[in-house]
């Protein structure tokens, strides 16, 4: 049962471009949406999020869109950085409770 | 800067014998998580405690996985007869409040993480 789903396992971008990063769900409940940073050896560290009566919200080099009609949302890094290369979880929740489902989560690398 | 800090990094252990991770949420949240990630898959949803009682749990959580506060600072999730298909990292997260009470509220600050091994 996979409600959060991100379907590109890796992403390769060269430094100063912008990074995507792609995430879709199914449950139609989900009106909070977090984005994690991920380095080897360490936990999910919380990046950006976006609720669902918003559909862009920004922080610095990262923002987030939301597209509530096709239950997608994108992260987009401008201008990505070496230090940006990382695995990057979307997270989804509803308003029925605590829970936060997650992606498979996507390996960014910036190229320098 | 605050954390979660967990213990141990890394445990191996036979199958069938029982283990024990803990972790030290940040002292001001009042509401902690177990998550795990199987290698190459998502991370998923165990439990979440509040007031000393499981607030939510998953399918995953069956009846060999339990989870205490002994005191007022140590979270742990023990395992009582492991099995295979239990390898993988566990991550302990805690947050101030609740999903519930609104957007924004609720980060999950993440441990760095339990690799348990299972042979």
């Amino acid at each position: 049962d996979q409600q959060v789903k991100q379907n590109s396992p890796s992403l390769s971008v060269q430094e100063g471009r912008i990074s995507i990063l792609n995430c879709d769900y199914t449950n139609s409940m989900f009106d909070y949406f977090l984005w994690y940073k991920k380095y080897p050896a360490e936990g999910p560290t919380f990046l950006i999020s976006i609720s669902s009566i918003k559909d862009k919200n920004e922080d610095g080099r990262f923002t987030v869109f939301l597209n509530k009609s096709a239950k997608h949302l994108s992260l987009h890094i401008v201008p990505s950085q070496p230090g940006d290369s990382a695995v990057y979880f979307c997270a989804a929740s509803a308003n029925t409770g605590n829970q936060f489902y997650f992606g498979t989560g996507t390996s960014l690398t910036v190229i320098p | 800067e605050p954390e979660v800090t967990q213990t141990p990094s890394h445990q191996v252990t036979q199958m069938g014998q029982e283990v024990i991770l803990r972790c030290v949420p940040i002292s001001n949240h009042l509401y902690f998580y177990w998550y795990r990630q199987i290698l190459g898959q998502k991370v998923e949803f165990l439990v979440s405690f509040y007031n000393n009682e499981i607030s939510e749990k998953s399918e995953i959580f069956d009846d060999q996985f339990s989870v205490e506060r002994p005191d007022g600072s140590n979270f742990t999730l023990k395992i009582r007869s492991t099995k295979l298909e239990d390898s993988a990292m566990y991550f302990c997260a805690s947050s101030e409040l609740p999903r519930l009470a609104g957007f924004g509220a609720n980060v999950l600050t993440f441990g760095a993480g339990s690799r348990l091994t299972v042979l």
